[in-house]
């Protein structure tokens, strides 16, 4: 079966550090394209970041609002994605979902993880 | 970025009924456009890819069509189970666009 399992969530305060991780398992994780989707409380979806397959070069690309603040890494060893998340704003509270980009499906998000809750408050 | 607009924000509707939800980009993304379908609390579950290709074990009554910048999902008969939250993405290019949703509520 396929899944995809967050963990790392929690309450961390303005400016602090959080690295969440998502397992994967039922895929070949190596060749898989890898986003992170978050959803503040009441709100839409919105992407955060992506991360390609080392065979297509292993880049990462990051929606404007977390550039420079976010990092996304993959250890294809242990087929697990991260999410480096540093200089927290209260706006990034969020539930944090990774996804899985179909490459058969036009990379629509095809598998999506439960989800880890991050809440940034004093 | 592209711009992802969905009309209506919330609709309600009776089960049996035929409900349309439209997505229009603020540029051509080809059919490179998805749609998902949220519970809440839950995580949301991939519908339709590529504009119109429906998802292995979702029910035909969800269909897709459009390309370029208007795209519509059709639920044929609303059943019980369809009330949720409906989103539109783009996957033309990044950064990756979410449309705002739209809420079907029992009427």
């Amino acid at each position: 079966e396929v899944q995809l399992v967050e963990s790392g969530g929690g309450l961390v305060k303005p400016g602090g550090s959080l690295r969440l991780s998502c397992a994967a398992s039922g895929f070949t994780f190596s060749n898989a394209w890898m986003s992170w989707v978050r959803q503040a409380p009441g709100k839409g979806l919105e992407w955060v970041g992506r991360i390609k397959s080392k065979t297509d070069d292993g880049t990462t690309d990051y929606a404007a609002p977390v550039k420079g603040r976010f990092t996304i890494s993959r250890d294809d060893s242990k087929n697990t994605l991260y999410l480096q998340m540093n200089s927290l704003k209260t706006e990034d509270t969020a539930v944090y979902y990774c996804t899985l980009a179909a490459a058969g499906k036009s990379l629509a998000f095809d598998i999506w993880g439960q989800g880890t809750m991050v809440t940034v408050s004093s | 970025d592209i711009q992802m607009t969905q009309s209506p924000s919330s609709l309600s509707a009776s089960v049996g009924d035929r409900v349309t939800i439209t997505c229009r980009a603020s540029q051509s993304i080809s059919s490179y456009l998805n749609w998902y379908q949220q519970k809440p609390g839950k995580a949301p579950k991939l519908l339709i890819y590529a504009a119109s290709s429906l998802q292995s074990g979702v029910p035909s009554r969800f269909s897709g069509s459009g390309s370029g910048t208007d795209f519509t999902l059709t639920i044929s008969s609303l059943q019980p189970e369809d009330f949720a939250t409906y989103f539109c993405q783009q996957n033309y290019n990044t950064p990756r666009t979410f449309g705002q949703g739209t809420k079907v509520e029992i009427k």
